[in-house]
């Protein structure tokens, strides 16, 4: 499978524990979103990066939650002292945004369980 | 900021009937509406999209809908088959395809063989 590729699939961690989330875009794709998923609502917008450049952050993003995309390819999601609201899917996208646009291609998710 | 409201929330038909989900849409510069099926388990996907140039677009038994006077789109589904089940999402972005998309909150369709 080329597409996004996102590792874990699945993390159950303890409230206070910090966890990290890792996002492989497809090759080509210049954009990287991260967006949170909650149970029967539609993924909410957290962060995105062009190349290696975070250019947005959601107001939804707390000061616990840090990412970064440091050469312009993989990202990486970090959350530190998670809380119990913070169990959530957490989905990746890639597309190439430029003179040419493609779609928003979504990872499989990371499913976080704080408890 | 955008804010997209999709209605309804659940839907059931019987197979072979139709399928029609709406969405309106806040930003009047957003111009770029994609719809992406979610089955159980698995990653959003792409279904179909539409520019705000265009007033309609169709692939085989889905068609997309667009009224950028009222803010709102429409996904239609025809002779839907039993696999056509997952919940689908609206979504909105402004200036292009690949720009971040702000969801709405989904519907389930389950069809009924």
């Amino acid at each position: 499978d080329t597409g996004v590729s996102q590792d874990p699939r699945h993390k159950i961690t303890k409230r206070g524990q910090n966890v990290t989330f890792r996002c492989d875009p497809i090759s080509e794709h210049n954009r990287l979103y991260w967006y949170r998923q909650t149970l029967g609502q539609g993924p909410e917008f957290l962060t995105y990066f062009q190349n290696e450049a975070q250019l947005e952050k959601s107001r939804l993003l707390s000061d616990r939650f840090s990412a970064e995309r440091p050469k312009g390819s993989f990202s990486t999601l970090e959350i530190q002292r998670t809380e119990q609201g913070d169990s959530a899917m957490y989905l990746c996208a890639s597309s190439f945004f430029g003179q040419t646009n493609t779609e928003a291609f979504f990872g499989q998710g990371t499913r976080l369980t704080v408890v | 900021g955008e804010n997209v409201e999709q209605h309804p929330s659940t839907l059931s038909v019987q197979e072979g009937d139709s399928a029609v989900i709406k969405c309106t849409y806040s930003d009047s510069a957003s111009n770029y509406f994609p719809w992406y099926k979610q089955e159980l388990g698995k990653r959003p996907q792409l279904i179909i999209d539409i520019r705000s140039n265009v007033g309609e677009k169709k692939d085989q038994r889905i068609a997309v809908t667009l009224n950028k006077t009222a803010k709102h789109f429409s996904l239609h589904i025809t002779e839907t088959q039993p696999e056509d089940s997952a919940v689908y999402f609206c979504a909105a972005s402004r200036r292009a395809a690949g720009n971040k998309l702000t969801f709405g909150g989904g519907t389930r369709v389950l069809v009924k063989p």
